[in-house]
């Protein structure tokens, strides 16, 4: 079993959509990481949280320590979204161990 | 000005050769790495530099050596390249070493080895 799970790993949407993916760990972490693989295969990075909430434009993301759990919520939804999300996890040092990625599709 | 920047964006080979990806950063960072994603999209750091020294070295084949001659750059070298070696290699970096700095990816080489 892979120390960072995503759920689900397929996700399929209308434009306008309210999407929420998830990410379980089972490991101490100082952060976890959103990252966006776009179809051309560049990533970025979207958060970067310890605690709390952020918000970024139409993204947000949660994190809940005491549950090993982070949730990333996009609003609105666009075709532009689609790419894979993937949820990562530093475990000290800036090693960042990967979850498997969501794979995100909006249909217009 | 691209912020983090690689080359080749592809390369194609044969077995048992030895072929070097490059990888640059402008972003004054001091922590650079390389990342594997396997053909299952499956991303796994390889290596980690800070300031030209090697900080993670992830049970990585011998046949792989990482080389930074400065802190901008972070090259990767690959002997007896063998099929398996196929995926994307991304480069990346973030500022000094302190847990939870973002890290800034390169645009990815794809390695196929034939």
């Amino acid at each position: 079993k892979n120390e960072v799970e995503q759920s689900p790993q397929n996700l399929t949407a209308q434009e306008g959509e309210f999407i929420t993916i998830n990410c379980s760990y089972s490991v101490g972490i100082s952060a976890l990481h959103w990252l966006q693989q776009h179809p051309g295969g560049g990533i970025v990075s979207l958060f970067m949280l310890s605690s709390g909430k952020k918000k970024h434009g139409r993204l947000i993301a949660t994190i809940n320590i005491q549950e090993k759990h982070s949730s990333l919520h996009i609003t609105a939804s666009h075709p532009r979204d689609s790419a894979v999300y993937i949820c990562a996890v530093d475990q000290g040092a800036q090693k960042l161990v990967f979850g498997q990625g969501t794979r995100l599709t909006i249909n217009p | 000005d691209t912020a983090v920047s690689q080359t080749p964006k592809y390369l194609v080979t044969q077995m048992g050769n030895d072929k070097s990806i490059k990888c640059e950063q402008n972003l004054g960072h001091d922590t650079m790495y390389w990342y594997k994603q396997d053909s299952k999209k499956f991303l796994k750091i390889m290596f980690s530099y800070n300031n030209k020294e090697l900080i993670i070295n992830e049970t990585v084949p011998n046949r792989f050596s990482p080389k930074s001659p400065d802190k901008a750059h972070l090259n990767l070298h690959i002997n007896s390249l063998e099929l398996g070696d196929s995926a994307v290699y991304f480069c990346a970096s973030s500022r000094p070493r302190t847990s939870g700095r973002t890290q800034y990816f390169g645009p990815g080489t794809r390695l196929t080895v034939l």
